[in-house]
This record gives structure tokens, sequence and C-alpha cells, in this order.
């Protein structure tokens, strides 16, 4: 199955500033989708990630708040913008490894608590 | 979207056997995976059950899907310290789309 690498696993940033979060696969992956949990909640989709292609984001999700870069097959960006202390929460990208078998891989999450 | 229900809570005593239900809205999900969250970590692939069947055993875990109910279960047999974490629900809609999830049950295995 894929193996992803997420950086950075953790940052404390003060609100008003953004945070880029990069996403690197090891194998090239049509699709990539970011997601946010919440503390104590669990993943809500923020947005899919298509090489070549502008972001399709979920209801309650912008472009302006989370910009998505995506410029080849195996890597992804993540911006938080503007940061308020409401976005602190883990975000986690994904890719589909392969039905079955190896299902769906995720990051490590990169933790981020806004001050 | 999807509707993905879980029970939020379960406890259990060490050497019990843990039951997770799911159920979910999406006649058409594939595969329905279960992810395993232990504390500060992230998703782990516990196992996963394609649609046309109705029971996977892999070890000590066994998954029940009743796809007329659209009900979703796990079962850990043994079940340890270890264990302990959150457990989610995951239903597949379609190939290449992303997974929805349910809100997670928390297991707490007690000595």
């Amino acid at each position: 199955s894929a193996v992803i690498s997420q950086k950075p696993s953790r940052d404390i940033c003060q609100r008003g500033t953004s945070l880029t979060i990069q996403c690197q696969v090891d194998s090239q992956v049509t699709m990539m989708f970011w997601y946010r949990q919440q503390p104590g909640q669990s993943l809500t989709l923020i947005a899919t990630a298509n090489q070549g292609s502008e972001a399709t984001y979920e209801s309650g999700f912008v472009i302006d708040k989370f910009p998505i870069s995506r410029p080849n097959l195996t890597f992804s960006t993540l911006t938080v913008s503007n940061m308020s202390p409401e976005d602190s929460s883990i975000y986690l990208c994904s890719v589909d490894s392969g039905t079955g078998v190896y299902g769906y891989t995720f990051g490590s999450g990169t933790r981020l608590t806004v001050v | 979207g999807e509707d993905v229900e879980q029970s939020l809570f379960l406890s259990v005593r060490e050497g019990d056997s843990s039951v997770i239900n799911c159920t979910y809205t999406d006649s058409s999900s594939t595969y329905l995976y279960w992810y395993k969250q232990e504390p500060g970590a992230g998703l782990q692939l516990l196992t996963y059950i394609f649609s046309n069947m109705d029971m996977k055993q892999d070890q000590r875990l066994t998954v029940l899907l009743n796809k007329k109910d659209k009900h979703l279960s796990l079962r850990i047999a043994d079940t340890q310290t270890g264990d302990s974490a959150i457990y989610f629900c995951a239903p597949q809609p379609n190939s290449g789309y992303a997974l929805n999830f349910g809100k997670g049950t928390s297991l707490l295995v007690t000595p």
C-alpha cells in the first residue's frame, strides 16, 4: 500500500497567520483527500485534490480559507489561512491505496494549535 | 451524503469480547472498512469487508455485514488493554471517492 509522509507533525501558530501542510506519497495517485478532525470528533472531509485541476471542496469549506495545491501525482499541500483558535484540529491527508486489502492510507496527521 | 452512525462508548473487561456496531445509509457501498485510532496517533486500517460478503474473520477480528439492514459490526475476541482506542466505521461509496466516517466508538478495556 502507499506510504504517506506528512509534515509538520504539529505546530503552534498565532492567530491571523497561515500554515501550509505537506503530504508526499511514495507512489502516484490520482486523488488525494484532506480531512479535519476537531478535538474529540470524527473526520470531516475538507476537499478532494486531483492533479492538474482545482480541488473540490465540501460544504462549509472554501478555497480562500483552505487553498490546496496538487502540482503532481505524488504531492499535495493544504494551507490553513488567517487562522483562528477554531482552526485548532488535526489535519490529515489520505489516498486510495487500492480498495480492499490496502484500503485508504492516511498520513500521520498535523496537530495544529492556534493561540 | 452518507450518514454513518456508531455508539460513542464501549467499556469491556480484559479477556471479554467487544462488539462495535455501525449503521450506514448508502446501499451502494462496495467496501466497508474499520479503522483504529490510538491516542495521539493516525488512522490504522484494521480490517474490511466487501459488500457481497456477510462475514469475514481475521484472527481475533470478526466483521459481520447485514446489507439489507445496512448494519456492520466488528467483534474483537479476547479483548486486551492494547485494544483501547477509537474505532471508526468507514463505508466506501465508490472507488476513488473519499471515505465517510462515523463519529467513532471509544473502546475502553479495563483489567
